[in-house]
């Protein structure tokens, strides 16, 4: 499996845009990048995926990089509930994969009153 | 809202004990998912399901077995536990064509 590598830890201030980096360098042609993300006592939740175009949902935009080796989970404005572990995952679409993801460590967001 | 459903948030058992986790979902999903979760290794999948009574193997499936038999019920099966399957246990579940996972709270399992 394709892996991506994220920083362990970011800050945020509440109300201002939160920028997190993720770099899969060895992805193929056919892998999605998937991002989810963990709030404190609870199991995971989708956020968004997108597989070449940027992506805009009512959580958050994904900014791909042109040659797809790196991806951008964009925040608009961070709130205090936006503070959770943020999962940047790879994942091959159809065949035999049958939509399992593995996850990685993730990126532990921590926002400021 | 659609949910995942599992039947314990906490769970103590003793050494030896034979444990069943429960997951229910009510989305009509095809595929369903078994996770534990620990400090420092994160989420590792133990077994998934893309079919009643059908079963695949994940990553670390020793010590555990899987039953599907009606689509949206998924048991996790503990037939002896032991003291390093204390852990939080995640359930999921997604469609075919649809890769977005959807999860439940979590169990979190301690075994004595």
């Amino acid at each position: 499996d394709a892996k991506t590598t994220q920083p362990n830890s970011m800050e945020s201030n509440e109300e201002e845009p939160v920028h997190l980096p993720c770099n899969h360098s060895t992805i193929s042609g056919t892998d999605y990048i998937h991002w989810y993300r963990q709030l404190p006592s609870q199991g995971p939740e989708y956020v968004i995926h997108g597989l070449t175009s940027n992506v805009n949902n009512r959580m958050a935009s994904l900014a791909i990089a042109e040659d797809r080796k790196s991806s951008t989970l964009i925040l608009h404005r961070a709130t205090l509930r936006d503070a959770a572990v943020y999962y940047c995952i790879l994942s091959e679409a159809g065949g035999t994969s049958y939509g399992k993801l593995t996850f990685g460590q993730g990126t532990i967001l921590t926002v400021h009153p | 809202d659609v949910k995942v459903t599992q039947s314990s948030r906490y769970l103590v058992k003793r050494t030896g004990e034979k444990v069943f986790l429960e997951c229910v979902q009510d989305m009509d999903h095809e595929n369903m998912f078994w996770y534990r979760q620990d400090p420092g290794l994160g989420l590792r999948l133990i077994y998934f399901s893309y079919d009643v009574k059908m079963k695949e193997k994940g990553d670390i499936p020793e010590g555990y077995s899987v039953s599907r038999e009606k689509k949206e019920r998924f048991s996790l099966i503990l037939e002896s536990a032991s003291t390093n399957q204390t852990s939080m246990y995640l359930c999921a579940s997604s469609h075919p064509r649809n890769e977005k996972l959807f999860f439940g709270s979590g169990t979190q399992l301690s075994v004595l």
